[in-house]
């Protein structure tokens, strides 16, 4: 069956380093895939996608790589500060369908 | 101002009892969906709709009803059949056009069963 992995225990890091998350997934190929930002008690906030022809994506601080090959995304926030600390969840898509299958977040921490 | 509203923010149920999430989206999406997360969980799928008078069954429908009679809204019912009512309820939209869509979320309700 499917299946989606982000890293359950939470990323500490420090203020002004980079913070990467991963997301892995088994028995998948996925069209496309997306990160989400969630913060404690709000609804997910959409960040960022990527699909399976682009290797990488960037918007200001953050960037999104794409291994199809790994089977793995990767989440970098560079220059990380401490309003960055959230869950953050990848989230997939296949070919033809509108309802990408969550991941269940990594929690970041950015310590000043 | 658009966007997804939901309501109450907090709900708190008996056993037994039947009780109506409010979802209402002023963006003109075609597809509305619902979500349920527990604590380390990741979102499953509960229903959702993509046009006015139908909705599909999602991961985890039992125990749930949901009526789609306007695009812009879309309630869901927590029944008394619902074995672990108490999460942390999220209602989405969306744009149907072919598989790369950014769902766009509400702020959340969160149910208890006292």
């Amino acid at each position: 069956s499917q299946k989606i992995e982000q890293n359950s225990e939470a990323l500490n890091i420090q203020e002004g380093k980079t913070a990467t998350l991963t997301c892995n997934y088994t028995n998948y190929s996925p069209a496309y895939l997306q990160w989400y930002r969630q913060d404690p008690g709000r609804g997910p906030v959409f960040l960022l996608l990527i699909r399976e022809n682009e290797k990488e994506k960037r918007k200001e601080r953050l960037k999104v790589t794409f291994d199809t090959t790994l089977k793995q995304s990767l989440f970098h926030i560079t220059a990380s500060q401490p309003a960055d600390s959230a869950t953050y969840l990848c989230a997939l898509g296949g070919r033809g369908s509108y309802i990408p299958t969550f991941g269940r977040g990594t929690s970041l921490i950015v310590h000043p | 101002d658009g966007g997804i509203t939901q309501s109450p923010k907090y709900l708190f149920r008996k056993e037994g009892q039947n009780v109506t999430l409010s979802c209402e989206q002023n963006l003109n999406h075609d597809a509305m969906y619902w979500y349920r997360q527990d604590p380390g969980q990741g979102l499953r799928l509960i229903y959702y709709s993509q046009i006015v008078n139908d909705f599909q069954k999602g991961d985890i429908a039992e125990g749930y009803s949901v009526s789609r009679e306007k695009k812009e809204s879309f309630p869901l019912t927590v029944t008394s059949a619902q074995k672990n009512p108490t999460a942390f309820y999220l209602c989405a939209s969306s744009i149907v056009k072919g598989g790369t869509d950014t769902q766009y979320f509400g702020p959340g309700t969160r149910l208890t069963v006292l």
